[in-house]
């Protein structure tokens, strides 16, 4: 499973656009980008996947670089409610290995 | 949505106590897993589970036994609880076993003293 390095805290304002960076600078050709997100005292929740440019859904933008030795959540507008831990976990889809997830970027949002 | 329930939110056990952690999940997923998170340490996988009967070590398994009688309920089982398995377990279920996309449940702190 390929190495992931994350801020470990940040803080923003409510209404702002909240970009969260993961460097992968070893991340294998068949690797996934994945990020979770965990509030206080739930478990973490799956939020959104990537292999490479763009992918967004409703909760969040995921932008992944040719090289892909990066990757930036993107959350837009955040509220208060979208302070929370996020989690950046890289790997191959057909694996046998485990997940391993990092300490994650606690993020804080601020009125 | 997938619902990934736990038994307990929270627990406390006294030292020596054989202490059982359910979690059901109802989406029919094969895969099964029990996590603990510790500050400082992020979430640590202890068992988990590709089929019914099935069950494979983690990272951090000792101390820890795993039963899946059924596909919708996976336990993981202290048989002799201690002080520094003082957590929060968390049980997660997946469709499928190359997915990253796992469900979690809430989540049971528990205090061994």
């Amino acid at each position: 499973l390929a190495k992931t390095t994350q801020p470990i805290s940040m803080d923003s304002y409510e209404g702002q656009e909240v970009n969260i960076t993961c460097s992968h600078n070893n991340i294998a050709t068949n690797d996934y980008i994945t990020w979770y997100q965990q509030f206080p005292s739930q478990g973490p929740r799956f939020i959104i996947q990537g292999y490479k440019t763009k992918v967004t859904n409703e909760v969040a933008s995921l932008f992944i670089p040719a090289d892909r030795k990066s990757s930036t959540l993107s959350l837009p507008r955040v509220s208060l409610s979208d302070t929370a831990v996020y989690y950046c976990l890289v790997g191959p889809m057909n694996r046998d290995d485990k997940i391993i997830f990092g300490k994650g970027t606690r993020l804080h949002i601020l009125p | 949505d997938v619902k990934v329930t736990q038994s307990s939110r929270y627990l406390v056990k006294r030292t020596g106590e054989k202490v059982f952690l359910e979690c059901v999940q109802d989406m029919d997923h094969e895969n099964m897993f029990w996590y603990r998170q510790d500050p400082g340490l992020g979430l640590r996988l202890i068992y988990f589970s590709y089929d019914v009967k099935m069950k494979e070590k983690g990272d951090i398994p000792e101390g820890y036994s795993v039963s899946r009688e059924k596909k919708e309920r996976f336990s993981l089982i202290l048989e002799s609880a201690s002080t520094n398995q003082t957590s929060m377990y968390l049980c997660a279920s997946s469709p499928d076993r190359n997915s990253y996309e796992q469900y979690f449940g809430p989540g049971t702190r528990l205090t061994v003293t």
